[in-house]
């Protein structure tokens, strides 16, 4: 099995909301990943996790905070987005991270997410 | 030099071509090499995997050149379902991602 899920599929928030996406992965995966893709661009990496400890934020914003409460669950906390914070958020997992040798990611459908 | 390049394209090709697409990578300390394929607004797909030695699944064919540090998928006989943007992926401490090559596959 190498499902990933995510909810909700789709989101619209207004800039002075706060809301939650959530990831999750049964494959005994201990890596785990957001990416932010905008539409005809690949995804671009966000955080990535691994074994349950932020390893790599690449220097996104604050109004961006993740949490992993366990190996196979990972949030991404959103507040006070922007219109250009739009994009489609996906999560994947891989069976570990780190060094230069990487595993197959997994990705989850993604949240549609609109900020207006 | 971008870390990953891929040739945007479009490629139109007619069904039962074969086509090829090639992607540079610039860190030569990668170990990791992966295609994926992505419908349009769905989630990237893990194609294959791609080893020293080449591999074949089906129609697909993936080989690595780590002396020119390239990457290459071939498609033969294409098919209309094969319509959608081939990414390809170079792994490491972190998973870089070429722009993507956009194939549409025509009757």
């Amino acid at each position: 099995d190498t499902e990933v899920t995510q909810t909700p599929k789709h989101l619209v928030m207004g800039m002075t909301n706060k809301k939650s996406l959530k990831c999750e992965q049964h494959m005994g995966h201990r890596a785990m990943y957001w990416y932010k893709q905008k539409a005809k661009k690949p995804p671009e990496l966000m955080f990535v996790y691994s074994y349950e400890k932020l390893s790599i934020n690449e220097s996104v914003p604050s109004r961006f905070s993740p949490e992993c409460p366990n190996s196979s669950l990972l949030n991404l906390h959103l507040h006070a987005l922007q219109p250009e914070d739009s994009a489609l958020y996906l999560c994947a997992s891989s069976r570990a991270s780190g060094g230069d040798f990487s595993y197959e990611q997994y990705f989850g459908p993604g949240t549609r997410l609109t900020v207006t | 030099r971008k870390e990953v390049e891929q040739d945007p394209g479009p490629f139109n090709v007619p069904e039962g071509a074969t086509v090829a697409f090639n992607c540079t990578y610039s860190n030569s300390a990668s170990q990791s090499f992966f295609w994926y394929r992505q419908d349009c607004r769905k989630e990237p797909k893990l194609l294959m995997s791609v080893y020293s030695s080449g591999n074949e699944d089906g129609r697909f064919t993936a080989q690595l050149n780590r002396a020119s540090q390239y990457i290459s998928l071939l498609i033969r006989d294409s098919k209309l379902s094969d319509s959608a943007t081939y990414l390809c992926v170079v792994g490491g401490f972190k998973t870089i991602f070429g722009a993507g090559t956009r194939l549409f596959v025509k009757a």
